[in-house]
């Protein structure tokens, strides 16, 4: 079964560096999402992304964030720099249509711990 | 805005003991309801969905009803076994929204035992 993949799977950084999350799509998939979950707490949305463009981002997307599809398999997240509290898991998700009852898949996710 | 609401965990369980997981939330319209299920060291599973009132999704011997009357979607499994033990978590995504983000609850640990 087609799965999202994202790498790498564990990252650590100091505070103030940038870095970047990558995540492969289901290939035939158009829609494209980033979520994130602090130790301990709820699976937060992000930002979705269709058709080259974000079609809607939460508050925790400030201008510290970034997406981007620099070719036709890869989505990324970029954080410009990053601080303490932008440690988590980041989940990578694709969905075939935009609809609400069409299903998210999700990857294993980028543990990202910042120093 | 909108939001779920599940039960606080762990539920602790031995094999072949019932599972309810119960899950409420607040929507304006009719959103579609999913169970997601994270098992150690892995990202995030669907486990089944439902899409409308009444609709019952169901999935490797789980189910979940979706009620309006009660805006519930509460998770039930007859008869767990060890490697059931996960983080489930309830989910809702809007009616009629392109690009959906999902709105997830807490997520609840189950942890059962031989």
């Amino acid at each position: 079964e087609p799965e999202v993949t994202q790498t790498p799977s564990h990252q650590v950084t100091q505070m103030g560096q940038e870095v970047i999350l990558r995540c492969v799509p289901i290939s035939n998939h158009l829609y494209f999402y980033w979520y994130r979950q602090i130790l301990g707490q709820k699976v937060e949305f992000l930002v979705s992304f269709y058709n080259n463009e974000i079609s809607e981002k939460s508050e925790i997307f400030d201008d510290q964030f970034s997406v981007e599809r620099p070719d036709g398999s890869n989505f990324t997240l970029k954080i410009r720099s990053t601080k303490l509290e932008d440690s988590a898991m980041y989940f990578c998700a694709s969905s075939e249509g935009g609809a609400g009852n069409q299903p998210q898949h999700f990857g294993d996710g980028t543990r990202l711990s910042i120093l | 805005g909108n939001s779920v609401t599940q039960m606080e965990g762990p539920v602790t369980l031995s094999e072949e003991a019932f599972l309810t997981i119960n899950c409420t939330y607040t929507a304006t319209g009719y959103p579609s309801l999913f169970w997601y299920v994270q098992y150690p060291g892995e990202g995030l599973q669907l486990l089944l969905k439902a899409t409308k009132a009444d609709d019952k999704g169901s999935n490797k011997g789980f189910e979940a009803t979706y009620r309006k009357e009660t805006t519930s979607f509460h998770l039930e499994k007859g008869s767990v076994q060890v490697s059931d033990s996960a983080v489930y978590f309830c989910a809702l995504t809007r009616p009629q929204a392109a690009g959906n983000k999902l709105t997830f609850g807490g997520g609840t640990r189950v942890l059962v035992k031989p």
